[in-house]
């Protein structure tokens, strides 16, 4: 039993460009999450979903997309890379949205250059 | 939108000191929870409160939820250098239950 898998840890991109970050849980988990986390700094939620092929806008979800087309996966895609979106990006899952603990990943540090 | 503070936002303590941290709502809360992070690590879950004044302990961790339930608190009671880490609290943002919004954190360091 894995828990919730990201991918990958580490990544460096240069202004402009497109990533997707991975999030993966074997939980069989209908609620994940996106998170970032910047330096020093508390969690702030970009977007969640409550199930396959739902998804919903958090606090910060500017310069993001998502998409949830199973209940394993929740990719997160960065379509054009800026300076201000260098964070650690944090995705999570829980049973039941906020009633239940949530699970984080391993998170993937994103540097923008 | 819910938001939920904290403080303190830094607290440095020597080991076999006590330590508390508070969170705060301006509203009524369903529930909280409490979460660690060590330097460098993830958010893990410590503990969920969900009725008016419930107490719950874990080992040298005490939690606390208000009587309004606007209101939480978590000590530790002897800190170890095992404790060093930033404590979060975490709220409902909704009444549907979705999603829940994070406090700042407090940062612990522990002197050894």
């Amino acid at each position: 039993n894995a828990g919730v898998t990201q991918t990958p840890k580490f990544r460096i991109l240069k202004i402009g460009q497109s990533m997707t970050l991975q999030c993966a849980q074997d939980m069989n988990h209908n609620y994940m999450y996106w998170y970032r986390q910047d330096p020093g700094m508390g969690l702030k939620l970009i977007y969640y979903s409550v199930g396959a092929g739902i998804t919903d806008k958090g606090e910060v979800p500017n310069g993001y997309n998502v998409s949830r087309s199973t209940t394993e996966d929740f990719p997160l895609r960065l379509e054009l890379a800026a300076p201000s979106q260098t964070s650690v990006y944090f995705c999570a899952s829980t049973v039941t949205g906020g009633y239940t603990e949530a699970f984080f990943g391993q998170g993937t540090r994103l540097t923008v250059v | 939108g819910q938001q939920v503070m904290q403080i303190p936002q830094y607290q440095h303590v020597q080991e076999g000191e006590d330590f508390t941290t508070y969170c705060n709502s301006s509203t009524t809360l369903s529930n909280i929870q409490w979460y660690k992070q060590r330097p460098g690590g993830h958010p893990v879950f410590l503990i969920q409160l969900v009725k008016s004044g419930e107490v719950k302990k874990q080992k040298r961790l005490t939690f606390q939820f208000g009587e309004a339930k606007k209101n939480s608190s978590l000590h530790i009671t002897a800190t170890q250098t095992t404790d060093v880490g930033t404590y979060f609290c975490a709220a409902l943002t909704d009444n549907y239950g979705q999603n829940f919004v994070f406090g700042p954190g407090t940062r612990l360091s522990v002197l050894p």
